[in-house]
């Protein structure tokens, strides 16, 4: 079993609407997670970092942690075709999702 | 500050020959860890380095080895090239290492073709 498992996509939604992005995690062992974002052709970067249960908020951007339930999500409120690009969830070790492929359509 | 740097940015090699590939971490991070990035894999985990010791591995075959020098420098070799090896290799920094709670900051990558 995979240790991060992400919504593999790809996820096509409107300019202006919610994207919902989620990630599953197998290891009890993670405190911590962090999303990546990775335009095409570009290294990833990161954009969000979560460290406790609950939501935390920047911006457009939200990321959800629920460790009970082993669950991480980022929320992206208002999208922009500028927000297409590849998310990678990230759990404090050295495994990464395989990515969600979002595409904001104008 | 100075990000992480990889060099070459481009590769094309042929099957059978090896390679070396180069990342520079940014000034004081001490872990460098390395990446294969297909198309529909995602990021695959290679190895990691701490203070010049191989300190996480990834399952990969033994044609892939790395090492870290004394100013945190890491190099990764891969040996007698197979078509399947054609990947983005992206090497990664962070000062303790992803199992610590930390970000990490990433190369532009090294572009590898193999024909």
């Amino acid at each position: 079993q995979k240790e991060v498992e992400q919504n593999s996509g790809p996820l096509s939604v409107p300019e202006g609407a919610i994207a919902s992005l989620n990630c599953t995690y197998s290891d009890r062992v993670s405190q911590s997670f962090f999303w990546y974002r990775q335009y095409s052709g570009k290294s990833p970067e990161l954009i969000m970092s979560i460290y406790s249960n609950g939501d935390k908020e920047d911006g457009r951007f939200t990321a959800q942690l629920n460790k009970a339930s082993q669950y991480v999500s980022l929320l992206i409120r208002d999208s922009q075709p500028s927000d297409s690009a590849t998310y990678l969830c990230h759990g404090n070790q050295f495994y990464f999702g395989t990515g969600t492929s979002l595409t904001v359509i104008p | 500050k100075a990000g992480v740097t990889q060099t070459p940015r481009y590769l094309i090699k042929t099957r059978g020959q090896q390679v070396t590939l180069s990342c520079s971490p940014i000034s004081g991070h001490r872990s460098v860890s390395w990446y294969q990035q297909t198309p529909g894999q995602g990021l695959q985990f290679l190895f990691e380095y701490f203070s010049e010791t191989q300190r996480n591995k990834g399952n990969f075959p033994g044609r892939f080895s790395g090492r870290q020098f004394s100013n945190s420098r890491s190099e990764m070799n891969v040996s007698t090239l197979e078509l399947g090896d054609s990947a983005l290799y992206l090497c990664a920094s962070s000062l303790a290492g992803a199992g610590f709670n930390e970000k990490l900051f990433f190369g532009s990558g090294t572009q590898l073709s193999v024909l």
